[in-house]
């Protein structure tokens, strides 16, 4: 059965500053996904990542994927306040072997002017 | 309209009630999806339709029933429900020319259904 989690589930942190969230999952997987979640609103695609050693940059978050170590990392650079959110890793399973896609429990992300 | 729409936007039933949530996508993609996201829970899959077709169904309690008419539509019929049944629930869809269900899913606004 394939797990997601993410971590840390909270994340209080200052402008200016950088930080990582972590998204570990327990079986092989070809792709990965992140979303971001604004309070009250839907979910916004963020990255796919689709093989090993992915990268994927747009502003100041940039999405790795380590497929040997079932890793990826969503790394935030100088956050700025508008940043603040709730931000979903999913993965989905190999295709034709019971396609799902499962989600983490999401890294709540809030910024400090 | 573009995108995916849901309404209503916010739903509040009592557990003798029938209600029905509607999804409308304008994307021209060939699946659809359902999902219920629970306070402190991950979001939960409840079921795929591709090409109208339900292709999957995660063990969903019968009081909630899908409908795709087509694959710009799709219905979440709702019946006695609980009030741990309370939640967004959220529709999602996507590009599926391969059939490949793990596409990009492009998401609703979602329904914030509260049942009493």
């Amino acid at each position: 059965e394939l797990k997601v989690e993410q971590n840390p589930l909270f994340l209080s942190m200052q402008e200016g500053k950088n930080y990582t969230i972590y998204c570990n999952y327990s079986t092989t997987s070809d792709r990965l996904y992140w979303y971001r979640q604004d309070p009250g609103k839907s979910l916004e695609s963020l990255f796919v990542l689709l093989s090993n050693g992915a990268v994927k940059q747009e502003g100041r978050l940039m999405a790795s994927l380590d497929t040997k170590a079932r890793l990826s990392t969503l790394h935030i650079t100088a956050a700025v306040h508008d940043l603040s959110a709730t931000y979903f890793c999913a993965v989905a399973t190999l295709w034709d072997r019971d396609d799902k896609i499962i989600f983490g429990k999401g890294t709540r992300l809030h910024i400090l002017p | 309209e573009t995108g995916v729409t849901q309404t209503p936007r916010h739903l509040v039933m009592g557990m003798t009630n029938k209600k029905s949530l509607k999804c409308e996508q304008h994307l021209g993609h060939n699946a659809m999806y359902w999902y219920k996201q629970s306070a402190k829970k991950p979001l939960e899959l409840m079921f795929v339709y591709n090409f109208k077709e339900q292709t999957e169904n995660n063990s969903v309690p019968s009081r909630f029933s899908p409908e795709c008419p087509n694959s710009s539509h799709l219905f979440l019929h709702l019946h006695t429900l609980q009030p741990e049944d309370s939640a967004l629930y959220l529709c999602a869809s996507s590009h599926t020319p391969s059939g490949d269900p793990r596409d990009t899913q492009y998401f609703g606004p979602g329904t914030r259904l509260t049942v009493l």
